[in-house]
């Protein structure tokens, strides 16, 4: 069974780029949430999207959108990047935005801007 | 503002030398607090989720305790590969009814041979 998988794994853009990061959740998981880690700091929460729409948001601005297609994968789309916008990006897949499930993450894709 | 701190920030253990790391948090209302392992340059992966204070919850060498201001994550007789940095997040009823987890910034740990 296919854990959570990202792509791709790393990727270097120029500052005032766009770039768009890819994930397919777990097998059976229809709810995939992005995340941004900077160096040393824990995950921070950018959106959800279930049943193809975005469910709730974090605090970032809107150059980061998203989507979700009907087989449940997602993008996460950057515009205009800024130097601060590199990190370990993660996505993680659950069942349904509800409270106590777990989630899987993928392994991230790592975007550094130059 | 939901907050949660973990401690220490990072922390050294010889082979066998039992320890705890802690994760305290400042919510209104817990729903869940959730324990991550994260190797380097990997995506965290789950371990444990809590709900409720006194509930306790093992795997192997891992055992993680709630209680109503912070949860502690125990290792026992840990080994090398027990290396790696452990992540802590809650979910609250003070995040306006979503279910966006918070996380701390994690306790790096090196166990030594």
């Amino acid at each position: 069974d296919a854990g959570v998988t990202q792509s791709p794994t790393h990727l270097i853009k120029t500052r005032g780029q766009q770039v768009t990061l890819r994930c397919s959740p777990k097998s059976g998981h229809d709810t995939v949430s992005w995340y941004q880690q900077a160096l040393g700091q824990g995950p921070q929460f950018i959106f959800q999207y279930y049943e193809e729409e975005e469910r709730q948001r974090g605090n970032f601005p809107d150059r980061f959108s998203g989507h979700q297609f009907p087989n449940y994968s997602s993008e996460l789309n950057v515009n205009a990047l800024l130097l601060g916008d590199s990190a370990l990006y993660l996505c993680a897949s659950s069942l349904v935005p509800t409270e106590n499930t777990e989630a899987f993450f993928g392994q991230g894709t790592r975007l550094t801007v130059v | 503002e939901d907050q949660v701190t973990q401690s220490p920030e990072a922390l050294r253990l010889q082979e066998g030398e039992s320890s705890s790391l802690n994760c305290s948090y400042t919510v209104s209302g817990l729903r869940g607090l959730f324990w991550y392992r994260q190797d380097p340059g990997k995506g965290p992966e789950f371990l444990f989720t809590l709900y409720s204070a006194g509930e306790e919850k093992e795997k192997e060498r891992l055992k993680a305790t709630l209680t109503k201001k912070e949860s502690f994550l125990h290792i026992t007789a840990p080994k090398p590969e027990d290396s790696a940095t452990y992540l802590c997040a809650v979910q609250a009823t003070s995040s306006g009814g979503s279910y966006i987890p918070t996380f701390g910034r994690g306790t790096s740990l090196i166990v030594h041979p």
